[in-house]
């Protein structure tokens, strides 16, 4: 089994829709992440969480939220998609000590029409 | 703010050839950890190997090897034996160790490189 999970893996919607992008990792690891992927621009961070108390905005959250429901969930959500968010969007997980290297999931394509 | 440089967009390689992608970065950071993950059309991103800025010696992960030259902040991607399965996306990125002020632990990535391997 996979150790980061994202669900769903392809998600098409329309312009207004709320959506929420869920992600779960078995690797026990305390910080999680979402990121987001556009053709040719490599990936931008848009929310990070140490905790589950712990919440903070990356360099691209304008338009999204996130909620920490246990260390082993990281929820992403676009209260009102629009087309401009149309990417393909990655959760990752790194532990709190030693090497922090972050572990992808293999991605969710969202389209927004 | 940091930034990584992928100069080349595409490369291609032989099977079984060698191949050296390039990544440069900028940074006024003395400790950090650069890194090479590997997106082939499945689309996840798969780590393939880490350099600790305060190690001299070059990672090394079976046929893939790093050039590490601090000084020049340069970081390349050595793959030998070059396989099919090798062609992907590949990402240069850089973090700060242990993160500084305002670095929101994040991952800057370069812009990528697209390996095409031909049999």
């Amino acid at each position: 089994d996979a150790d980061v999970t994202q669900t769903p893996r392809n998600r098409i919607t329309k312009t207004g829709k709320r959506i929420m992008l869920e992600c779960s990792q078995t690797k026990g690891h305390d910080r999680m992440y979402w990121y987001r992927q556009d053709p040719g621009l490599g990936l931008q961070l848009i929310y990070y969480s140490f905790d589950v108390k712990d919440i903070n905005k990356g360099e691209i959250s304008d338009g999204y939220s996130v909620s920490r429901q246990a260390q082993a969930k990281f929820s992403l959500s676009l209260e009102s998609a629009i087309p401009n968010q149309t990417a393909l969007y990655f959760c990752a997980t790194s532990s709190a000590g030693g090497e922090d290297t972050q572990y992808f999931g293999p991605g969710t394509r969202l389209t927004v029409l | 703010a940091q930034t990584v440089t992928q100069s080349q967009p595409e490369m291609s390689v032989q099977e079984a050839e060698t191949v050296t992608l390039s990544c440069t970065y900028d940074t006024s950071e003395s400790d950090y950890y650069l890194f090479w993950y590997k997106q082939p059309p499945s689309r996840q991103m798969i780590l393939v190997i880490r350099q600790e800025a305060y190690k001299q010696q070059n990672a090394t992960e079976n046929r893939f090897s790093v050039n590490f030259q601090k000084a020049a902040k340069s970081f390349s991607l050595k793959i030998s034996d070059s396989q099919l399965g090798d062609a992907a996306m590949y990402f240069c990125a850089y973090r700060s160790r242990p993160p500084a002020e305002g670095s929101n632990y994040k991952l800057t990535f370069g812009k990528g490189t697209l390996l095409t391997v031909n049999p």
